[in-house]
């Protein structure tokens, strides 16, 4: 248990779909992180959320949209996805400042994009 | 350009000694992280290096030289427990963590 929950842990969606990827930490953490985790490739970075404002977003595709409503949850909404998207999302967060100190993860949400 | 390099696939034995080795290339340098992650499971923080030389905690021990580019995360007294991914990543001057792909661990009987 590292605090940090995500639902839900599996997921199979059409491209037409619309579905949506929760996260929720009760560390009391002020920077929540959304993450991409493909077979034998490093982790990728999505999103950063500072306070609940976003600070980072790597060139993600439009078809992928956070929400972060406060700063204890942060919401990955899925729509039109491709099956190159199918990956391990996982949802992290930390104390202090985006991308400094120590990650702490949730076990992640199994995307299948059919 | 950054970049992270670790083996993708280690075996050792049980009970036995063993040391994944990870190089780092990063614009500037904030540190050295290993993370373990089991199968299906969250990755999770073993060690934080950013002066030179040997952090030792329990059966783990990570070492960093930063003038050579290089850290290694050892591994003592095996258990299959063990087996996992073991991830690197460095941390560039801003604060971004540059991930290597993962080093996977098997451990035999």
């Amino acid at each position: 248990e590292t605090g940090v929950t995500q639902t839900p842990r599996h997921l199979v969606m059409g491209m037409t779909n619309k579905k949506s990827l929760k996260c929720e930490q009760h560390l009391g953490h002020n920077a929540m992180y959304w993450y991409k985790q493909s077979a034998k490739k490093p982790l990728e970075l999505m999103f950063v959320y500072n306070f609940k404002e976003q600070t980072e977003n790597n060139s993600v595709p439009s078809r992928f949209s956070p929400e972060c409503p406060n700063s204890s949850h942060l919401f990955l909404h899925l729509h039109t996805l491709q099956p190159e998207d199918s990956a391990l999302y996982l949802c992290a967060s930390s104390q202090g400042d985006s991308n400094t100190g120590e990650l702490f993860f949730g076990e992640g949400s199994r995307l299948t994009v059919l | 350009g950054q970049n992270i390099d670790q083996p993708t696939e280690m075996t050792a034995t049980e009970g036995a000694i063993v040391q994944i080795n990870c190089t780092y290339q990063t614009s500037g340098f904030n540190g050295l992280f290993w993370y373990q992650q089991h199968a299906g499971e969250a990755p999770t923080f073993l060690s934080y290096n950013v002066l030179d030389g040997l952090e030792e905690k329990g059966r783990f021990s990570s070492f960093l030289s930063r003038s050579k580019g290089y850290s290694y995360l050892l591994l003592k007294e095996l258990q299959m427990k063990d087996s996992a991914s073991y991830l690197c990543a460095g941390m560039d001057s801003n604060y971004q963590l540059i991930w290597g792909a993962g080093t996977k661990l098997i451990i035999k009987p």
